[in-house]
């Protein structure tokens, strides 16, 4: 357990419709990332935060994806009008911040849309 | 274009010897570059880090090299374990600032008993 949770750790939903990923970082890190990542392949970023700043987005996250980290605690990452290719696992990771470089990886969501 | 290459293939290997993985980098300058392990259904553990100052890095039974000219990581894992069995993924400085990691495919390593 390396101290990130994200819930829920799975979600199976009909295309169409919405879904929303919460993760709770390390308390003390002041970035979090999102990554998705597909069978057979690596994680690939989706976004990233420092504190309650959403600062990059990857061009891989289409206008159905918002991710929020309101005052620099937890974030949400919600998917609207869910499409069969986002069936993919979530994952959620944190670290200290500059020179910090570890990332500490939660479990992830395994999304299913159907 | 960018592109992280790791072994596709699984690589078995006997309990008590070394396995070495490779990974690949084109059109990076990363800054450090690291591995991970991950278990089926589970999210990426971090293992080691390595700056592009430094050949390399160990950290028990693990080893990890780093040649900024050759554009290639080594990760060794010596007397391996039948519980060393995982994926294991590279990953490099994706951009400047952020820390936002690219990650190669990964590479099963297999330990058989």
């Amino acid at each position: 357990d390396t101290g990130v949770s994200q819930n829920p750790r799975h979600k199976i939903t009909k295309r169409g419709q919405n879904v929303t990923f919460r993760c709770d970082p390390i308390s003390e890190h002041n970035r979090l990332y999102w990554y998705r990542q597909t069978l057979g392949q690596g994680p690939e970023f989706l976004t990233y935060f420092q504190n309650e700043a959403q600062l990059e987005k990857s061009r891989l996250l289409s206008d159905r994806f918002s991710a929020e980290r309101p005052k620099g605690s937890f974030s949400t990452l919600e998917i609207q009008r869910t499409e069969q290719g986002d069936s993919a696992m979530y994952l959620c990771a944190s670290s200290r911040g500059q020179n910090q470089e570890t990332q500490y990886f939660g479990p992830g969501t395994r999304l299913l849309v159907l | 274009s960018q592109k992280i290459e790791q072994n596709s293939e699984a690589l078995n290997i006997q309990e008590g010897k070394t396995a070495t993985l490779t990974c690949n980098y084109t059109n990076y300058s990363p800054a450090y570059l690291q591995w991970y392990r991950q278990d089926p259904g589970r999210g990426p553990v971090f293992l080691l880090l390595i700056r592009e100052n430094e050949k390399e890095k160990r950290k028990e039974r693990l080893k990890v090299t780093f040649d900024t000219t050759l554009k290639q990581s080594l990760f060794h894992i010596t007397a391996s374990q039948p519980a060393d069995s995982a994926t294991y993924l590279c990953a490099l400085d994706g951009s400047g600032g952020n820390n936002r990691l690219a990650f190669g495919k990964g590479n099963q390593v297999v330990v058989i008993p």
